[in-house]
């Protein structure tokens, strides 16, 4: 299986920062990335996928970028209600394998 | 709009089979380039895809659990099911049906279900 790995674990930030989550994967996979953010009690919600294409309806205010096994989510500018858990997502080989996570969580 | 929703037992006996069906409604689960899974979420853990099929009974399933799932569909109801047989507390989860375009990600999902595991 790949393993994908992120980091930071959790993270403290305040309303207009900007703020990176990388996700590392255990070999190349290309650009088969994907990143979801998770709101307690909620159901996983896609941002982006094939590591930098805007999921439609998503704000621009994210952004991804990467390839091989190097990936990175980006919010430009941190709004209230972008306080979550991320989850990065590889879908080259089967099984598809989340990352552990990312709380992100209010300064 | 498309939309997903999880139904079945909140409670299951460990060594007996849990069942989940998930309705698609506002759209076909017979349309072309979508597969459609199962994934779950161990309280206050990380997610873990199950499996996924497609409107013609195709399937791959995550080798861990390959053993014990079985995901069937019926484009007749437009529902596709869950069968993980054997199950433990281990297998307590939040359990969500997903939207899987052409098995490369997750588009859209329903609200989940918890199953616990318990006697």
């Amino acid at each position: 299986d790949i393993q994908m790995t992120q980091s930071p674990s959790s993270l403290s930030a305040s309303v207009g920062d900007r703020v990176t989550i990388t996700c590392r994967a255990s070999q190349s996979i290309s650009s088969y990335l994907n990143w979801y953010q998770q709101k307690p009690g909620k159901a996983p919600k896609l941002l982006i996928y094939a590591a930098s294409s805007l999921q439609s309806g998503v704000p621009s205010r994210f952004s991804g970028s990467g390839s091989g096994t190097d990936f990175t989510l980006t919010i430009s500018s941190l709004q209230p209600e972008d306080f979550a858990t991320y989850y990065c997502q590889q879908s080259y080989s089967t099984p598809q394998t989340f990352g552990q996570g990312t709380r992100l969580e209010i300064k | 709009q498309l939309q997903l929703q999880e139904s079945g037992p909140g409670l299951v006996k460990p060594s007996e089979t849990l069942s989940l069906t998930c309705t698609v409604s506002g759209g076909s689960i017979s349309s072309s380039s979508y597969y459609w899974g199962w994934i779950r979420q161990p309280p206050g853990k990380g997610l873990e895809w199950i499996g996924s099929i497609y409107y013609s009974g195709s399937t791959y399933y995550n080798p861990s659990l390959k053993s014990r799932v079985t995901i069937s569909v019926d484009t007749s109801k437009n529902q596709f099911s869950l069968k993980l047989s054997s199950v433990t507390a281990a297998d307590t989860a939040v359990y969500y049906c997903a939207r899987d375009y052409n098995a490369l990600r997750f588009d859209i999902w329903g609200q989940g279900t918890m199953v616990t595991v318990s006697s």
